[in-house]
Formats: C-alpha cells, structure tokens, sequence
C-alpha cells in the first residue's frame, strides 16, 4: 500500500521566512500530487497540484511545489511567508488513471508569528 | 463554486447510538467520500462511493458503513458509536470516477461520543 510521509509536524516561523515543507511517498509507478491546506475554521481546498510535466508547480498564494521522482518527493515552498499563512497542510497522492482515492499525509501545522 | 454541505457541525453522542452524518454536493459529481481526520494522522479514507447506490471500502470501513440513494447525497452511519469514533468527519467529492481531480470538501462535522 502507498503512504505519504510529511516529516514536519509543527512548523514556526516569522513572518518573511521562507517555507519548504517535505513530502515524501512510497508508491513507485506514476502518480499525481496535491497539497491541501486547511486554515483555521475553514473547509480544506487545494493549493497545488501535479499531473504530468513541468515538475515545478505553482499554485494559490505564492505556493509552489516541486516534483523530484528520483527522490518520491513533492515539498511545498513559498519564499517568504505571511500570518495569514497560518494554517495545516497536507500532501496528498493518488495512483495515476487509477481513480480518485487520495492518500493523504499526516498534515504540518504552520504557525506563521506577526 | 462546488459546494458540499454537511448536516451538522458538532455531534455530541452517546457509546452505542446510531449515528447518521449526511453530506450533500451540488454540482453533479460522481464521486463522493468520506474521511476521518485525527491529529497527526491526517486524512483516512472511510469509505467512497463513485455512483448511486454503490460503494467501495476505504482504509479504514470497520465500524461504518455508507448510503447513497441519489446522487447528491453520501450518508455515514456509525452502528453503534464507540468512543474511539470521536473524530472530525470530512466529507468530499469530486466529479469523475476515473480522473484523478480535485476533491472538493465539506465543512467537517465534529463528533464527541462519550
């Protein structure tokens, strides 16, 4: 069975910081990525997503994310966070043309400090 | 805008009632979902449905099962709630069975058996 790591469970940082939060995965066929974020009483929504081509995706809010199959990874990076950034996030994979059921990661909560 | 709703926010339940979640989604998705979300554990998936009155089993079916009559609607019955069923509940749905899309998500419902 596929799994998904994110090896950062709390994250705090200050404002301006840069952000890289990892993502690692253990299928080995081909795949598609997601990042999820969920703010403070809000539904979870997507940031992000990675089909096929370029490996470096961008998303809402500055989000970006970069897709290294060698390595099974998709971290998520933004080069300088804001408090509204404040929120967990959460790396998600499914198996490619293989339906619609997600594999989620254990999230990373964010605390961005004003 | 996609929207998926669910019946109640907070749950509060005794161990061995029978308890009904409800979500609904308005934009004629196919499929529909429904998570568990714990600290630390991120999302796992219950169970998923990809047309009426069908269902498949997700990681973790024990102690739940899933009703859907129309379309629109993807009910989760507890049998008989047991402590270890106090979670947050997301519902999500997304629009075909064999693409790998977004899945769109409910509010969540916060339930406390006790």
């Amino acid at each position: 069975a596929q799994s998904v790591s994110q090896h950062n469970h709390h994250v705090i940082l200050s404002e301006a910081a840069s952000l890289e939060l990892g993502c690692n995965y253990s299928y080995g066929g081909t795949v598609n990525l997601f990042w999820y974020v969920q703010y403070p009483g809000q539904h979870l929504q997507l940031l992000l997503k990675y089909f096929s081509g370029d490996p470096l995706v961008k998303g809402i809010k500055g989000f970006e994310a970069e897709f290294i199959k060698s390595k099974f990874s998709f971290n998520l990076r933004k080069p300088s966070v804001q408090w509204s950034d404040t929120a967990e996030y959460f790396c998600a994979v499914t198996k490619h043309n293989a339906g619609n059921m997600l594999t989620f990661g254990g999230g990373t909560r964010l605390m961005v400090k004003p | 805008d996609v929207k998926v709703t669910q019946s109640s926010r907070y749950l509060v339940k005794r161990t061995g009632e029978k308890v009904f979640l409800e979500c609904v989604q308005d934009m004629d998705h196919e499929n529909m979902f429904w998570y568990r979300q714990d600290p630390g554990l991120g999302l796992r998936l219950i169970y998923f449905s990809y047309d009426v009155k069908m269902k498949e089993k997700g990681d973790i079916p024990e102690g739940y099962s899933v009703s859907r009559e129309k379309k629109e609607r993807f009910s989760l019955i507890l049998e008989s709630a047991s402590t270890n069923q106090t979670s947050m509940y997301l519902c999500a749905s997304s629009l075909q069975r064999w693409q790998s899309e977004t899945q769109y998500f409910g509010p969540g419902t916060r339930l406390l058996v006790l």
